[in-house]
């Protein structure tokens, strides 16, 4: 089956350094993969939109400046948080979509210290 | 897409059906009815989904009404592994559109 692998699974890092979130899509391409961030108690929250060789869509109030998203190959999107400030610690969760069906990476839990 | 409606949570006993119920009174003809879960702190896992026809997986059985307003996800045989969150998603199959999450429902399996 779909199998999409996100790394790390967990970061600590200090306030003002970036962090880079990895999501691979292991045995099928992805044209198109969609980065969620997640409070705590809090349902998924879709960030953006991220399209192979183009420019990601961000949702609204999602700043495109400290969410960098690239996606530069049919089976790697990354996410760089940067300038990172505790309000962003969170959990962030990566999909892949594949003819309709949808599959999520294991998620990253990052911490801002 | 249209908007769904999930109590916020429900508790099951541990080996009985557990019938989770999602209103979609708005959904259109090319929607599908999808259902994910959340076990704590991991990514969604898909559970199934239809159209207008009942489902079923080895997973779970999804059952929608003649007017495809509702639907309901049944657990056949409940397990304490099963406790998380569930989400139903109405969502077109055209293309790669997004996936967006309510707030589901947060069921609990006891022992």
């Amino acid at each position: 089956g779909a199998v999409v692998s996100q790394h790390p699974s967990r970061v600590i890092c200090k306030s003002g350094t970036s962090v880079k979130i990895e999501c691979r899509s292991l045995d099928f391409q992805a044209t198109t993969m969609f980065w969620y961030r997640q409070f705590p108690k809090q349902s998924l929250m879709l960030m953006a939109t991220s399209n192979e060789g183009s420019k990601a869509t961000y949702e609204q109030g999602v700043e495109k400046d400290k969410f960098l998203i690239n996606h530069a190959s049919l089976t790697l999107s990354t996410l760089t948080v940067t300038s990172a400030h505790p309000e962003d610690s969170s959990f962030y969760i990566c999909s892949a979509n594949r003819g309709g069906g949808y599959t999520f990476g294991s998620g990253t839990r990052l911490t801002v210290v | 897409d249209a908007k769904t409606t999930q109590p916020p949570s429900m508790d099951c006993a541990e080996g009985r059906a557990a019938n989770l119920p999602c209103n979609h009174s708005t959904i259109s003809g090319n929607e599908y009815v999808y259902w994910y879960r959340q076990i704590h702190s991991q990514g969604p896992q898909y559970i199934i989904h239809g159209l207008k026809n009942n489902e079923t997986n080895e997973m779970a059985s999804l059952i929608i009404t003649e007017d495809r307003k509702s639907s309901t996800l049944i657990l056949p045989h409940a397990t304490l592994r099963d406790t998380a969150v569930y989400y139903c998603i109405a969502l077109g199959i055209q293309g790669a559109q997004k996936l967006v999450f309510g707030q589901g429902t947060r069921l609990t399996i006891n022992p």
